[in-house]
């Protein structure tokens, strides 16, 4: 059974912080993974992809990969309210698999 | 707007009612895919497609019923539905293949089932 493990939350950080947002799996297999966002009431859309351990850096987003470890995590630097949402971690295996596993999501809420 | 469209956007519907809800994508993708979401819960995967062949039902009530005529559209046939029923129900695509897959979410549709 693949688990994609992510703190429900709410996290609340002030603006201008950092957010930092965890996400852990148990398939050690496991090849590429992925951050949506999730505004309520909205379906989820893509922020951030990453395939190598290590950290991918994308405007204020940063995915960090640590295969090792088995997890993944998204900070957002400067976070603004409009970034308030819920952020899905999505895990999925190599050998060809396409099918992707949500973690639950973890609520963010940025304060002015 | 993601290349992904559903209708209805929402729906009300009797335990008795039957009826479809509709997904198109126009991104050239292989996958489809329905989830549920309901209230405080993990999206929750219901069927997947790939080249029009189901290759996942995740033990879907019956009252649940898909159907994949080409790559493009995708439907859910709802009967006979139960008030636990009611959700947001996601159709996303993917390109189906191993590398680089991001799903692409449609707008859902809000269901309730009185």
């Amino acid at each position: 059974q693949k688990e994609v493990e992510q703190n429900s939350g709410p996290l609340s950080v002030p603006e201008g912080a950092i957010a930092s947002l965890n996400c852990t799996y148990s398939d050690r297999g496991s090849q590429s993974f992925f951050w949506y966002r999730q505004y309520s009431g909205k379906s989820p859309e893509l922020i951030m992809s990453i395939y190598s351990n290590g950290d991918k850096e994308d405007g204020r987003f940063t995915a960090q990969l640590n295969k090792a470890s088995q997890y993944v995590s998204l900070l957002i630097r400067d976070s603004q309210p409009s970034d308030s949402a819920t952020y899905l971690c999505a895990v999925l295996e190599g050998g060809g698999s396409y099918i992707p596993t949500f973690g639950r999501g973890t609520s963010l809420i940025v304060h002015p | 707007e993601t290349g992904v469209t559903q209708t209805p956007r929402h729906l009300v519907m009797g335990m008795t009612n039957k009826k479809s809800l509709k997904c198109e994508q126009h991104l050239g993708h292989n996958a489809m895919y329905w989830y549920k979401q309901s209230a405080k819960k993990p999206l929750e995967l219901m069927f997947v497609y790939n080249f029009k062949e189901q290759t996942e039902n995740n033990s879907v009530p019956s009252r649940f019923s898909p159907e994949c005529p080409n790559s493009s559209h995708l439907f859910l046939h709802l009967h006979t539905l139960q008030p636990e029923d009611s959700a947001l129900y996601l159709c996303a695509s993917s390109q189906g293949g191993p590398v680089e897959e991001t799903q692409y979410f449609g707008p859902g549709t809000r269901l309730l089932v009185l």
